[in-house]
């Protein structure tokens, strides 16, 4: 079985701080990650996706990997309301093995 | 550009009635498509993958079935539902290695 954890949450911050989440997984085999967002009631949106190892920076997103830790984590800079939301971390299997999720609240 | 359309998004459903849940892709062909069920506390679990017309690879033994007649339409069914079957069904295709997602369907059994 292909596992792949998160803290269930909820992790509240203050707008304008930054947002840690955190991942692990099982397979060491594993090549690709993946971070989706998804809003009450609505389906998942891809945010970003790494492969290599260290950081990958999109706009206020940063996505950090560590295959030797079996290891990734969502960074999202200046925080905003409109990012609340549940975030969720997969790992490509030949499809992709998703872990159940943060829930991040935002705050003003 | 590629698009991914369910219906219906939401239905309420009697246990032991059928079920017919509809997925079509726009602007591909032969697309990886896949059905995921997301019950209430629990993550996205995989039911099925297809890999092309009449190709259905089932990953949770269970009431439900799927099937692909035609290229870029997706279909999930069941014969008598449980109520353990309620929850928001996702389907998606795979661009590469990125999965994107339909509106999804949320189905409540009573």
């Amino acid at each position: 079985q292909k596992e792949v954890e998160q803290n269930s949450g909820p992790l509240s911050v203050p707008e304008g701080a930054i947002a840690s989440l955190n991942c692990t997984y099982s397979d060491r085999g594993s090549q690709s990650f993946f971070w989706y967002r998804q809003y009450s009631g609505k389906s998942p949106e891809l945010i970003m996706f790494i492969y290599s190892n260290g950081d990958k920076e999109d706009g206020r997103f940063t996505a950090q990997l560590n295959k030797a830790s079996q290891y990734v984590s969502l960074l999202i800079r200046d925080s905003q309301p409109s990012d609340s939301a549940t975030y969720l971390c997969a790992v490509t299997g030949y499809a992709l093995n998703f872990g159940k999720g943060t829930s991040l609240l935002v705050t003003p | 550009s590629q698009t991914i359309h369910q219906w219906p998004a939401t239905l309420v459903q009697p246990v032991g009635s059928p079920l017919s849940l509809e997925c079509t892709v726009e602007g591909t062909s032969n697309p990886n498509l896949y059905w995921y069920r997301q019950a209430a506390g629990r993550g996205l679990q995989l039911l099925f993958y297809s890999v092309g017309i009449g190709q259905i690879s089932s990953e949770v033994p269970q009431n439900l079935s799927a099937s692909r007649p035609q290229d870029r339409q997706f279909i999930l069914s069941s014969k008598k539902l449980l109520l353990s079957d309620s929850g928001f069904y996702l389907c998606a295709w795979r661009r590469v290695g990125e999965l994107f997602f339909g509106e999804g369907s949320r189905l409540t059994v009573l």
